[in-house]
C-alpha cells in the first residue's frame, strides 16, 4: 500500500533560521511527491511537487524540497524561517493504483510548523 | 490562474437539515473533483471522487446516500449533506484537477467550516 508519513507533529524554529518539515514516502514505482501548505481555516495551497529530474526541487515562497530516492524521503527545506511561515504543512504523493486518469493524493498526518520571532 | 473557489465559506444549520456545498474551477475546466473531510488537527479525509458526467467514486467508510456529489459541468461540483447531524460538523474541502503535459494539477478550494447544532 502506498503512504507517507510525517513523523513530526511538530517543528519549532526560531525566525531567520533554517527549518527542515521530513516526509517520508512507500510506493510501488516512481512517486509523484508533493508539498502543500494550510494556514488556519483556509484550504491547502500547492508549495511545490517531484514528478521527475533534478532531486532538488524549487517552490513557492523560497521553500525548496530534496527527494532522495534511497531514503525514500522528501523533505521540505527553507534556508531562513519567516513568522508568515507558521502553518500546518502537508506531504502527499500520488496514488497510483487509482489509475492514471486522476490525480487522487494520500496526504501524511501533517505538520505544524511554528516559527518564533 | 487555477483557483477554486467554494461556497459557501461558512454554514451553520439545524440538526436534520441538508446543507448543499458548492466548489467551483474558476479559470479552468476540472476533469476531476475531490471532497475531502478535515478535522480538527487532522489531516484531510477523502471523501469521494467525482468525474463529470458520471457518478462519483467514494471512499470506504463514506455513506454515499448521506453524502450526495454532483458533478454537473467541468467547472462545478457540489456536495450535499443530508439530513446533517453534529457529528458531521467539519471543515470540508473540495479540490479540482486537471492534466497539463504529462503531469495533473490539483488546486484546492479555501473549505467549508459546517457547524451543525
Amino acid at each position: 500500500a502506498q503512504s507517507v508519513a510525517q513523523p513530526e507533529d511538530q517543528v519549532n524554529v526560531a525566525e531567520g533560521n533554517p527549518l527542515t518539515v521530513k516526509c517520508t514516502y512507500s510506493v510501488s514505482g516512481n512517486p509523484y511527491l508533493f508539498w502543500y501548505v494550510q494556514y488556519p481555516n483556509r484550504g491547502l495551497q500547492f508549495l511545490l511537487k517531484y514528478i521527475t529530474g533534478d532531486n532538488l526541487v524549487k517552490g513557492s515562497y523560497g521553500f525548496e524540497a530534496e527527494f532522495n530516492k534511497s531514503q525514500t524521503s522528501f523533505h521540505l527545506k527553507k534556508p531562513s524561517a519567516l513568522v508568515s511561515d507558521s502553518a500546518l504543512y502537508f506531504c502527499a504523493v500520488r496514488d497510483i493504483t487509482y489509475g492514471g486518469a486522476t490525480n487522487k493524493l494520500i496526504f501524511g498526518t501533517g505538520t505544524l510548523l511554528a516559527v518564533q520571532p | 490562474g487555477a483557483v477554486v473557489s467554494q461556497h459557501p465559506s461558512w454554514v451553520i444549520c439545524k440538526s436534520g437539515t441538508s446543507v448543499k456545498i458548492e466548489c467551483r474551477s474558476l479559470d479552468f475546466q476540472a476533469t476531476t473533483m475531490f471532497w475531502y473531510r478535515q478535522f480538527p488537527k487532522q489531516s484531510l479525509m477523502l471523501m469521494a471522487t467525482s468525474n463529470e458526467g458520471s457518478k462519483a467514486t467514494y471512499e470506504q467508510g463514506v455513506e454515499k446516500d448521506k453524502f450526495l456529489i454532483n458533478h454537473a459541468s467541468l467547472t462545478l461540483s457540489t456536495l450535499t449533506v443530508t439530513s446533517a447531524h453534529p457529528e458531521d460538523s467539519s471543515f470540508y474541502i473540495c479540490s479540482a484537477s486537471f492534466q497539463r503535459g504529462s503531469s495533473y494539477e490539483q488546486y484546492f478550494g479555501p473549505g467549508t467550516r459546517l457547524t451543525v447544532t
